[in-house]
């Protein structure tokens, strides 16, 4: 299995600022997943982060507002740029271990 | 994308009582996961369905991959509030890291 650490757990960020959000895995894992969640809802996946090449994203997704970085096998972060309350969310970072995805336990976001 | 529709959105019932939940896609699998997530937790992995007509048994809980590869279900026996949570149904295509999640159930067992 892998574990995941991610943080912050939560944060509260004034509308304008940024907010990056680390993920360390326990593995070397060559793809890492970002996914956003609003409470009780499902997921819906930001973008795919693979080391050494920059990340692909998702329709509706786009680097200058979601810019990731991918320096080894076992780290990324996400960064929310110029945050808006629409961003007020939950961040999950996630790995694929063999044929089972394990997930980071979020980051929930509110922009005041 | 493969498009997955989840139903019931919501359910609420009372500790002992029997539930399903749905998996549909108009496409076919070529494997099915159901995740389960608590507040505050990512989603944890329950099972993953590959087979036409398999069906996995966890306990109380009972996954079915339907014949045609398009539709699944997971059906709860004697629920207990431990088993609150949003479920999730999730498809990678060819491709289990990158995955399609169904619009998810919140299930609420009430003692």
């Amino acid at each position: 299995s892998a574990v995941i650490s991610q943080k912050p757990s939560r944060d509260i960020c004034q509308r304008g600022t940024s907010l990056t959000i680390q993920c360390q895995v326990d593995s070397q894992v060559t793809m890492m997943f970002w996914y956003r969640q609003q409470p009780g809802q499902s997921l819906t996946l930001i973008a795919t982060a693979n080391q050494g090449s920059e990340a692909t994203y998702e329709s509706g997704f786009v680097i200058d507002k979601f810019p990731i970085s991918r320096p080894n096998l076992t780290f990324s972060t996400l960064t929310v740029s110029n945050m808006s309350p629409e961003d007020s969310s939950i961040y999950l970072c996630s790995v694929l271990w063999v044929t089972e995805a394990f997930f980071g336990q979020g980051t929930r976001l509110t922009v005041v | 994308t493969q498009l997955l529709e989840q139903s019931p959105q919501f359910l609420s019932i009372q500790e002992g009582e029997n539930l399903t939940v749905y998996c549909n896609s108009s496409s076919v699998f070529s494997s099915l996961q159901w995740y389960r997530q608590e507040p505050g937790e990512g989603p944890v992995l329950l099972v993953t369905v590959v087979t036409g007509g398999e069906v996995k048994k966890l306990k109380r809980l009972t996954f079915q991959f339907g014949d045609a590869r398009k539709d699944s279900s997971l059906h709860i026996t004697a629920a207990q509030p431990g088993d609150t949570g949003l479920y999730l149904c999730a498809s990678g295509g060819t491709s289990y890291g990158k995955l399609t999640f169904g619009q998810g159930t919140i299930l609420t067992v009430h003692p």
